[in-house]
């Protein structure tokens, strides 16, 4: 079955320490994009990938790393730089970019700080 | 302002109401909207699109009101599997996803 994975389910991070995200899709989707939800408040963008090989900061970006060397794969990385990282991380996969009606979500992280 | 902003929940419900969720939005320039439905700790599904007409799905209504940029949604006859956050999404003529903080559904028995 086509679909967007993301591992691990719960991850946890030490003070200082940098973590990856795994975001993968089978979907031959060209556009991916990482997705930030705190309690209580709606989405916020922090990456987003048109291409492979491309990809631009969104609205959160500060602390956080990507890369798009497969068309599958969009892995994000939290730095030591994010100083509140905890929060729900959503990866996101569609076709066209931004395309709404045929946004495919994966599943989540839950990240949080020991 | 935020750019979307969403009824504050959570709603309360018995079965069987009818419950309307509201969002406004501050751009005016705005392409498309849609309602997103979120189980707790799960992925966000595309529950509808709005469309200006207005447009029905079984007992959901969304509705749209460009003048006054709002944005409805409306359950009719509320089951106990609503119970969900409801996400208002805005496209804005960037093309990007603008997403409201979501109103929290819960249907009691």
């Amino acid at each position: 079955d086509g679909g967007i994975t993301q591992s691990p389910k719960y991850l946890f991070r030490k003070e200082g320490q940098n973590v990856t995200l795994s975001c993968e899709q089978n979907l031959n989707h060209d556009a991916m994009y990482w997705y930030r939800q705190d309690p209580g408040q709606g989405l916020r963008l922090i990456y987003y990938s048109q291409i492979v090989n491309d990809f631009q900061k969104g609205d959160i970006a500060e602390g956080y790393s990507v890369s798009r060397e497969k068309k599958e794969s969009f892995p994000l990385t939290v730095t030591s730089a994010q100083k509140n990282p905890t929060a729900f991380y959503l990866c996101a996969s569609s076709m066209v970019s931004w395309d709404s009606e045929k946004l495919f979500f994966g599943s989540g992280t839950q990240l949080s700080v020991l | 302002r935020k750019e979307v902003e969403q009824d504050p929940g959570p709603f309360n419900v018995p079965e069987g109401a009818t419950v309307a969720f509201n969002c406004t939005y501050s751009n005016s320039a705005s392409q498309s909207f849609f309602w997103y439905r979120q189980d707790c700790r799960k992925e966000p599904k595309l529950l509808m699109s709005v469309y200006s007409s207005g447009n029905e799905d079984g007992r959901f209504t969304a509705q749209l009101n460009r003048a006054s940029q709002y944005i409805s949604l409306l359950i009719r006859d509320s089951k106990l599997s609503d119970s969900a956050t409801y996400l208002c999404v805005v496209k804005n003529q960037g093309g990007k996803l603008i997403f409201g903080q979501g109103t929290e559904l819960s249907v009691k028995p």
